[in-house]
């Protein structure tokens, strides 16, 4: 039978604008989460972590944030760049080392 | 540093065929995970080799297999080739030693016929 596709939802922002994406994960007991950023044609790329002992970690122009009352994850990119189109990649792992899970991710398009 | 590096990049096969993928992990790292990416079921993990041994495994058939050599380059094979196999199979190293950033190759692209 014909198979349904995920749907990527998809993010579309204005050059200089904010932009923030979101993810719910799985697994309470998960002690690692990771962003990644694929680009078309590239495996994914490593943007920030954040371990469950914090609820906020700040990198070059991203912000992690962390809710495990709710299991939530966001992304925060400042100041859009054409460059940061792309699909964007949560990830959880455990507490032991453990396979990484990822989300579906959400597809950011910036708009020049 | 050199990163993760994968080949073949584009494969075809025909079903029943079967395939083997290769990844040279970073320099110095012992874990290689191997991910399927698929536009239906999103990234989906395969199993993890660490030091030559399958420490982590995913919910795949067996048709899939892996392996790990002594340099800790990987390799993986799928047997009895399926249309569904078609995907982007992705390897990602890391030192494997605690919860740290897997970085990811280029990905190899097989087409099943």
């Amino acid at each position: 039978g014909e198979s349904v596709g995920l749907h990527l939802p998809t993010l579309s922002v204005q050059e200089g604008d904010n932009s923030i994406i979101n993810c719910a994960y799985s697994n309470s007991a998960s002690d690692y989460f990771i962003w990644y950023k694929q680009e078309s044609g590239k495996g994914p790329q490593f943007i920030i972590d954040i371990r469950s002992n914090m609820d906020k970690r700040q990198g070059q122009r991203v912000t992690v944030l962390l809710n495990k009352t709710v299991k939530h994850l966001s992304l925060q990119i400042a100041a859009t760049q054409p460059g940061d189109s792309a699909v964007y990649f949560c990830a959880e792992a455990g507490t032991s080392y453990d396979k990484v899970i990822f989300g579906p991710g959400t597809s950011l398009s910036v708009i020049p | 540093k050199a990163g993760v590096t994968q080949t073949p990049r584009y494969l075809i096969k025909t079903r029943g065929q079967q395939v083997t993928l290769s990844c040279s992990p970073i320099s110095g790292h012992r874990s290689v995970s191997w991910y399927q990416q698929t536009p239906g079921q999103g990234l989906q993990f395969l199993f993890e080799y660490f030091s030559e041994t399958q420490r982590n495994k995913g919910n795949f058939p067996g048709r899939f297999s892996g392996r790990q050599f002594s340099n800790s380059r990987s390799e993986m094979n799928v047997s009895t080739l399926e249309l569904g196999d078609s995907a982007l199979y992705l390897c990602a190293s890391s030192f494997g030693t605690r919860q740290e950033t897997q970085y990811f190759g280029p990905g190899t692209r097989l087409l099943v016929l």
